[in-house]
């Protein structure tokens, strides 16, 4: 049973559509967080929710916008898709009101993006 | 079902000495190890890396073992230093390059006591 999944897996697109990631986790954990992998293979936090509210937000355009329904969810939201958007995402998840991820984390196994 | 694994948490360990953090896999199409290091507060970084066409690959302090029969990876670090005290994450790729997604381990906060 995936303690953390992300939809799609891959996602193909075209410049200036607007998609979206899912992530859900089955944990329970109070904290999620949305990552960007660059070529460097550097994970570099976008976001971090706890409790459903936002708690970092890092500089990232915005037209990248999470929205998390409820603790066990925080999708991603992207508009107007540029070719610099492609990437991997990684969502995570980790238990406690912390502000980043300090103790055991589990990763979602990342949505390969690629903007054309 | 959790296909890296980081059995252990956290790990303490005297300055100086040697750290050996650990990772198992379940899934034998893995062909590319990676480890991470994370401080609070930041996003993981890049440490090293191994390919399964290799059993070893050292960078400085840190070296990486892979027994693919046994399906482990291990980091060693030495010596170990107090700003090596961070959380450690394993991850793992494949088949084949190119494959840029990745599966996670949880993680092991290694403390290096002065």
């Amino acid at each position: 049973d995936t303690a953390v999944s992300q939809t799609p897996k891959y996602l193909v697109t075209q410049m200036g559509n607007d998609k979206s990631i899912k992530c859900e986790q089955n944990l329970g954990h109070d904290t999620m967080y949305w990552y960007k992998q660059d070529s460097k293979k550097f994970l570099k936090i976008m976001f971090s929710y706890n409790n459903k509210e936002l708690i970092i937000n890092e500089t990232v355009p915005n037209r990248f916008s999470p929205k998390s329904p409820d603790k066990a969810h925080l999708n991603l939201h992207i508009n107007s898709l540029e070719l610099g958007d492609s990437a991997v995402y990684f969502c995570a998840s980790s238990q406690g009101a912390i502000i980043e991820i300090d103790s055991e984390a589990f990763f979602g196994q990342g949505t390969r993006l690629t903007v054309v | 079902d959790q296909q890296v694994k980081q059995n252990s948490p956290s790990l303490s360990v005297q300055e100086g000495r040697i750290s050996i953090l650990n990772c198992d896999y379940t899934n034998s199409m893995f062909d590319y190890f990676l480890w991470y290091k994370k401080y609070p507060a930041e996003g993981p970084t890049f440490l090293i890396s191994i390919s399964s066409i290799k059993d070893k690959n050292e960078d400085g302090r840190f070296t990486v073992f892979l027994n693919k029969s046994a399906k482990h990876l291990s980091l060693h670090i030495v010596p170990s230093q107090p700003g090596d005290s961070a959380v450690y994450f394993c991850a793992a790729s494949g088949p084949g390059f190119g494959n840029e997604k990745l599966t996670f381990g949880t993680g092991t906060r290694l403390t290096i006591i002065p």
